[in-house]
């Protein structure tokens, strides 16, 4: 589990201001994924990439944007921060047998 | 695209009993079911998947079943003891084609079990 990790841990910003959120993996797997968590709601996908420079959208990709320029990074950016981004974001990569979470970045969205 | 239902959103079980989780998918093509516990605070973890070439897998205490006829599946947890307590999220995805891994994991909204000594 060492080989994904994101951070920051946690991060408290202000409405309207541009949050970053970096996901590494260190096995070279090609898929990642962007969750985010909420009470009621399980984990819904947020954005995913089958490889470098692939990408696609998720169940709720409005508000946020993902690059993949190599395979070991999936920063996760919300370009206008806003109250309902406010969750627990985790980050995930997946070899063919098993996806593999991040420990997860809680944000907090005043 | 898949839509995943689990139930019950809670389960509260005595130590040493048995606890079962079930869950229902949509798309017919979906061919890989794994099981996520997540401990409060801490990611996700997979515990037991299933793909759709059997119909049974068991690993000591914990066992997943699928009907793939009637497009559910479900977790048993057998001799559950207080470290079982914890979030259980089931999923589906269309895994494998043609040996190729592709699709994404369809998340259930997840059940809070509860196991009092």
């Amino acid at each position: 589990d060492a080989g994904i990790t994101q951070s920051p841990r946690y991060k408290i910003t202000e409405t309207g201001r541009q949050v970053t959120l970096m996901c590494h993996q260190t096995w070279s797997h090609s898929y990642m994924f962007w969750y985010r968590q909420d009470l009621g709601h399980g984990l819904r996908l947020i954005y995913y990439s089958a490889a470098a420079d692939i990408t696609d959208k998720g169940e709720v990709p409005d508000g946020y944007v993902v690059s993949r320029s190599k395979t070991e990074n999936f920063p996760l950016t919300l370009e206008s921060a806003t109250r309902s981004q406010t969750s627990v974001y985790f980050c995930a990569s997946r070899n063919y047998n098993e996806q593999f979470f991040g420990p997860g970045t809680r944000l907090t969205v005043l | 695209g898949e839509n995943v239902e689990q139930h019950p959103s809670t389960l509260s079980v005595q130590e040493g009993d048995s606890a079962v989780i079930k869950c229902t998918y949509s798309d017919s093509a979906s061919n890989y079911f794994p099981w996520y516990k997540q401990e409060l605070g801490k990611r996700p973890q997979l515990i037991i998947d299933i793909r759709s070439n059997v119909g049974e897998k068991k690993d000591q205490r914990i066992a997943v079943t699928l009907n793939k006829t009637a497009k559910h599946f479900s977790l048993h947890i057998t001799e559950t003891q207080p470290e079982d307590s914890a979030v259980y999220f089931c999923a589906a995805s269309t895994h494998w084609a043609g040996g190729t891994s592709y699709g994404k994991l369809t998340f259930g909204q997840g059940t809070i079990l509860t196991v009092h000594p």
